[in-house]
């Protein structure tokens, strides 16, 4: 079983519609939390990266939040555009490991 | 300044040959690796190096070998290639390592390896 696991595996919205996308992970220890934005063809790219301590860090019109009592975070994307489409990545940090969740597939429509 | 290189970007084998995924950087980062993603899996760690002349084994090593001769290069080599080993092979590059909170990986723009 993963231990990074993210909800659901693909979502189709609306342009200008916003989104929220989850990740649950089970690693321990746990030292940081960050989220990949992957485009069809490309390597991924960071947008944030968040500490145990942290419980939110924005970057733009994305918004990520961390609990780290219940082991969750999420990825909120405001006011999609059609660039947003892309598969979003949630990586966890176990000790000097990460461990790369399976990714959500977003698809942003006109 | 090309960031993170990697050639080629698309490769057919046949099982038995050998080949080798080539990673350059110009960043002048100290830690390289290669990670493999395949459809709904994560990605895996297959070797990395903190340092020219230093590598070491991640989560997906075996059928894979490589050296770090250089800060710049980082090729992967498959000696004897195997249809499990299809997938698309990422280098990544950070200034730091790859767990440290302040440090960032830096991907490749990816290589699709079919293994037929």
């Amino acid at each position: 079983k993963n231990q990074v696991e993210q909800s659901p595996q693909s979502l189709i919205i609306l342009e200008g519609k916003n989104c929220t996308l989850q990740c649950n992970y089970t690693v321990s220890p746990f030292s940081n939390l960050r989220w990949y934005k992957q485009d069809t063809g490309r390597g991924p790219v960071s947008l944030t990266i968040m500490t145990f301590s942290e419980n939110t860090k924005s970057n733009g019109r994305y918004t990520a939040t961390l609990d780290a009592d219940t082991k969750q975070s999420s990825l909120h994307i405001t006011a999609s555009q059609l660039s947003d489409s892309a598969s979003y990545i949630c990586v966890v940090n176990e000790g000097n490991d990460m461990r790369f969740g399976a990714g959500t597939r977003l698809t942003v429509k006109p | 300044n090309a960031g993170v290189t990697q050639t080629p970007k698309f490769q057919v084998l046949k099982t038995g040959q050998s080949m080798t995924l080539q990673c350059a950087q110009d960043m002048n980062h100290e830690y390289m690796s290669w990670y493999r993603q395949d459809p709904g899996m994560g990605l895996r760690l297959i070797h990395y190096s903190v340092g020219a002349g230093i590598t070491d084994q991640g989560e997906v090593p075996n059928g894979y070998n490589v050296s770090r001769s250089t800060t710049e290069d980082f090729p992967l080599r498959l000696l004897s290639a195997a249809p499990s080993q299809t997938s698309v092979y990422f280098c990544a590059t950070s200034s730091v390592g790859r767990a440290s909170t302040t440090g960032e990986l830096f991907f490749g723009e990816g290589s699709r390896l079919t293994v037929l």
